[in-house]
């Protein structure tokens, strides 16, 4: 089946530095990328939406600035969280649909990357 | 309103209980109900996905929609240990899912 890697699994990092965390889908083309983060004991909240080789369309109250979107190809997407603060801290998650939208509209999620800032 | 409510739960049931998990929406156009699963510090798994209204069957599960009352349901039979986990309904229109909040599930050996 569909696979989505996502790493780092977990990275912390200093208050005020940038951290990049990927997306691959391994086995199909990912035309379009959803990034969420999560807060504990909530549910998964969009971020961004991103179309390949297109600019990311940010949600309401996500600051395109700091969380800056890239999706270069059909099987990579990157996050970059730029000068990370503590209140960043958060479970980011990634997700693809593929190129043949997928009928089921089985959205393919990579496991996550956990982010505390120090 | 939040378009899709779900029970946060904690639900605790002992092992082998059937369970019921439930959302309620009040968006007409969603068109696809899914659930997922996920586990502690992972990404969602899908489960189950259904178009129409009425029920559909794989293996220990099953996903029920009514649009005529806007309610999804999933059902877990012979409930294991191993189905802990937060359980989130999920629907979509124009490509965009919009998330319950997910109902944590306890399974006592």
């Amino acid at each position: 089946g569909a696979v989505v890697s996502q790493h780092p699994s977990w990275v912390i990092c200093k208050s005020g530095t940038s951290v990049k965390i990927e997306c691959r889908s391994l086995d199909f083309q990912a035309t379009t990328m959803f990034w969420y983060r999560q807060f504990p004991k909530q549910s998964l909240m969009l971020m961004a939406t991103s179309n390949e080789g297109s600019k990311a369309t940010y949600e309401q109250g996500v600051e395109k600035d700091k969380f800056l979107i890239n999706h270069a190809s059909l099987t990579l997407s990157t996050l970059t969280v730029t000068s990370a603060h503590p209140e960043d801290s958060s479970f980011y998650i990634c997700s693809a649909r593929a190129r043949t939208g997928l009928a089921n509209y089985g959205y393919t999620f990579g496991s996550g990357t956990r982010l505390t800032v120090v | 309103q939040k378009e899709v409510e779900q029970d946060p739960g904690p639900l605790s049931v002992p092992e082998g209980a059937i369970v019921s998990l439930n959302c309620t929406y009040s968006n007409s156009a969603f068109q696809y109900f899914m659930w997922y699963r996920q586990y502690s510090r992972k990404g969602p798994e899908l489960l189950m996905y259904t178009y129409s209204s009425g029920n559909k069957e794989d293996g220990r599960f099953t996903a029920q929609v009514d649009k005529s009352s806007k309610y999804i349901s999933l059902f877990i039979r012979d409930s294991q240990p191993s189905d802990s986990a937060t359980y989130l309904c999920a629907m979509t229109s124009n490509y965009q899912l919009i998330w319950g909040a997910g109902t944590k599930l306890i399974i006592k050996p």
